[in-house]
């Protein structure tokens, strides 16, 4: 399966702050990205999908002005988080499609974990 | 709406014990289901994909069925073992996004 790496694994911040969260297609060019989020004992909870060369599409509730996503290439995708508040710590992960076009299989690279101050 | 349910929540077995795990979705007209092993802090591993023209998928002591007219999906593992424990979730593919179960934590004593 495809290889999703994401940088940090762990950050700490104070509120108020941005974070950046970069998601990488290590062995194959993804047109798509999915962003994830996951609070404890929950499900994962989807964000936005990122389309290489345009805007992202936010699912319902997600503030597009605070989660800020950017996929300028095949292979990276990040998830900027604004003006951070202790209620954005989460878990957030990202995740692939392989295949162009239609359903296919989903890699899940391997989470970073946010805590906001 | 889609929605996923997996039965039961948690699970302990004793090692060596053969186990089903439950996953239910609301709406029948799904492309695929997969299934996801997640460690604790850890992103998602995946393990079976079904089409939705499939019935099952195998892999290893995994197995996984589909069942789209009755909305459940069933994985079966067998011979437990120790490093199995984990959570199981199940996810649907609803056309735009994977829409997931809670999952089910499975504990498998030695």
């Amino acid at each position: 399966g495809a290889v999703v790496s994401q940088h940090p694994s762990r950050v700490i911040c104070k509120s108020g702050t941005s974070v950046k969260i970069e998601c990488r297609s290590l062995d194959f060019q993804a047109t798509t990205m999915f962003w994830y989020r996951q609070f404890p004992k929950k499900s994962l909870m989807l964000m936005a999908t990122s389309n290489e060369g345009s805007k992202a599409t936010y699912e319902q509730g997600v503030e597009k002005d605070k989660f800020l996503i950017n996929h300028a290439s095949l292979t990276l995708s990040t998830l900027t988080v604004t003006s951070a508040h202790p209620e954005d710590s989460s878990f957030y992960i990202c995740s692939v499609k392989q295949g162009a076009g239609g359903p296919n299989e989903q890699f899940f690279g391997p989470g970073t974990r946010l805590t906001v101050l | 709406k889609q929605e996923v349910t997996q039965i039961p929540a948690a699970l302990s077995v004793p090692e060596g014990e053969n186990l089903v795990l439950n996953c239910s979705f609301t709406d029948s007209a799904i492309y695929n289901l997969q299934w996801f092993r997640q460690d604790p802090g850890k992103g998602l591993t995946s393990l079976l994909l079904i089409q939705s023209s499939q019935r099952e998928q195998t892999s290893g002591r995994l197995n996984a069925s589909l069942d789209k007219s009755s909305g459940r999906s069933t994985l079966y593992i067998a011979a437990s073992q120790p490093g199995d424990s984990a959570t199981y979730l199940c996810a649907a593919w609803a056309g735009t996004a994977l829409i997931f179960g809670k999952g089910t934590t499975l504990s498998v004593s030695s």
